[in-house]
Parts: C-alpha cells; sequence; structure tokens
C-alpha cells in the first residue's frame, strides 16, 4: 500500500514570496490533515479536510494560508506571502477514520523562509 | 495549551535498557496515540490507548493510561540503538475533531 506523498521535500525561499505543497493521501482516506511542526515543537493543526470539506481550520492563518482540496483526493496548501516564522516542516497526513484513528503520515515539506 | 505534554524532554540510554516517557494532558480523551519521528522523517503511529483501557502491550512497547491523573506512559524495552527517535504523545480530546500533539521526547539510544 503506497503511503502519503508529499512534494517538494525541501524549499527555501525569501519573505513575502510564495510557496505550495502537494499531498496525495493515502487511496480510500477520507480525511486529510495539514500540520505546521516548527523546530522542536509537536506538529499543530492547521486544517482538516473530510473528503473536499474543510471540518477545522481555526488555526489557519488565513491571512495568507490556504488550502484546498478540490476533488476529494490530493491537497494542496499554499503560503502567501511567507515571513521568517513560517519556516517548518508542514506535514500532510490521512485516516481513514476522523480524528479517532490512526493517523498516517507522509514525510513532510520542509520550508525554509530567508 | 491544548497541547500535551511529554517528560523528560531528553533521554540517553544505553542500548539494552529500558526507555520510560510520561505524557500529561488537560482535558477529557476518548484515546490517547504515541507516535515516533525520526529525525527529519514524518510520524509514525505505534499504539492507540482508549480511554476506558488502563494498560496495552505491542511488541517491546507498554503504555499506560490514567485518566484520574490525565497522565500515560511509554516504556519501550530492551533499546535498541534503531529507537533513537522523538516520540510524541496526541490526545484525541472529548468535543474536539483533531489529535492534540504533545511536544515530544527526544530518546538517544546508546550503542
Amino acid at each position: 500500500e503506497a503511503g502519503v506523498a508529499q512534494s517538494p521535500r525541501y524549499k527555501i525561499i525569501e519573505k513575502r514570496q510564495s510557496v505550495a505543497f502537494w499531498c496525495n493521501p493515502i487511496s480510500g482516506h477520507a480525511t486529510l490533515y495539514w500540520y505546521q511542526q516548527i523546530l522542536g515543537q509537536g506538529p499543530k493543526l492547521l486544517i482538516q479536510f473530510q473528503n473536499n470539506g474543510v471540518v477545522d481550520d481555526s488555526q489557519l492563518p488565513k491571512d495568507r494560508f490556504s488550502a484546498e482540496r478540490l476533488k476529494g483526493v490530493d491537497s494542496t496548501l499554499k503560503i502567501q506571502p511567507a515571513k521568517l516564522e513560517d519556516s517548518a516542516v508542514y506535514l500532510c497526513a490521512s485516516s481513514l477514520v476522523r480524528s479517532t484513528g490512526e493517523l498516517f503520515f507522509g514525510e513532510g515539506s520542509r520550508l525554509t523562509v530567508l | 495549551s491544548q497541547q500535551g505534554e511529554e517528560d523528560p524532554q531528553a533521554l540517553s540510554i544505553q542500548e539494552g535498557e529500558n526507555a520510560t516517557m510520561n505524557c500529561s494532558y488537560k482535558t477529557s480523551i476518548n484515546n490517547l496515540q504515541w507516535y515516533r519521528q525520526n529525525s527529519g522523517r514524518g510520524l509514525v503511529h505505534l499504539i492507540l490507548i482508549r480511554s476506558n483501557e488502563r494498560e496495552k502491550h505491542s511488541g517491546r512497547l507498554r503504555v499506560t493510561l490514567d485518566t484520574s491523573k490525565k497522565s500515560s506512559s511509554l516504556l519501550i524495552t530492551a533499546s535498541r540503538a534503531a529507537d533513537t527517535a522523538s516520540y510524541f504523545c496526541a490526545t484525541d480530546q472529548t468535543g474536539a475533531n483533531n489529535l492534540f500533539f504533545g511536544t515530544g521526547t527526544r530518546l538517544t539510544v546508546i550503542p
């Protein structure tokens, strides 16, 4: 079974530039999550999708972050414009059962904002 | 903060020894999960314990849950160098839609 795929693995940009991350969850997983993990900290949820609908985006900085999952499969997370404090690893995860079950994580996309 | 907190923040042991890490949380939960993260990689699910369970085993892993104290512990027996990683607890909190991850314990197993 293929795991959660993410790209790119690494991205370096300057502040005020934009960046997009892509995630393809495990086939059949209806729930998709984007987490932000700052160095030395635990992952923090940014947004959760159930199929193509948003379940929770309360922690998403909507002035600069956006995410979509148009066909209920893969998803894109965008940051525009980026700030220095956005430097982090962006983790995508998927699950069969919303919130109560095991999450399957991708390898993450490491963003460095200069 | 809704996050749990792991203790200790870092732990260094010799191969073959047991490693114990603790997690404390603040609200009522449906279940608590433990994840491992190798350096530069994603998180991998280790074990899930439900709120009505007190202890669970999986291979060399033993997890306990005390809902009255709002705490959990993860024991790794007979540690190996390959166990070197960060370990996170995550709580599925009652009424919430997602998992809340703790701050992690960095485990180093010295060969």
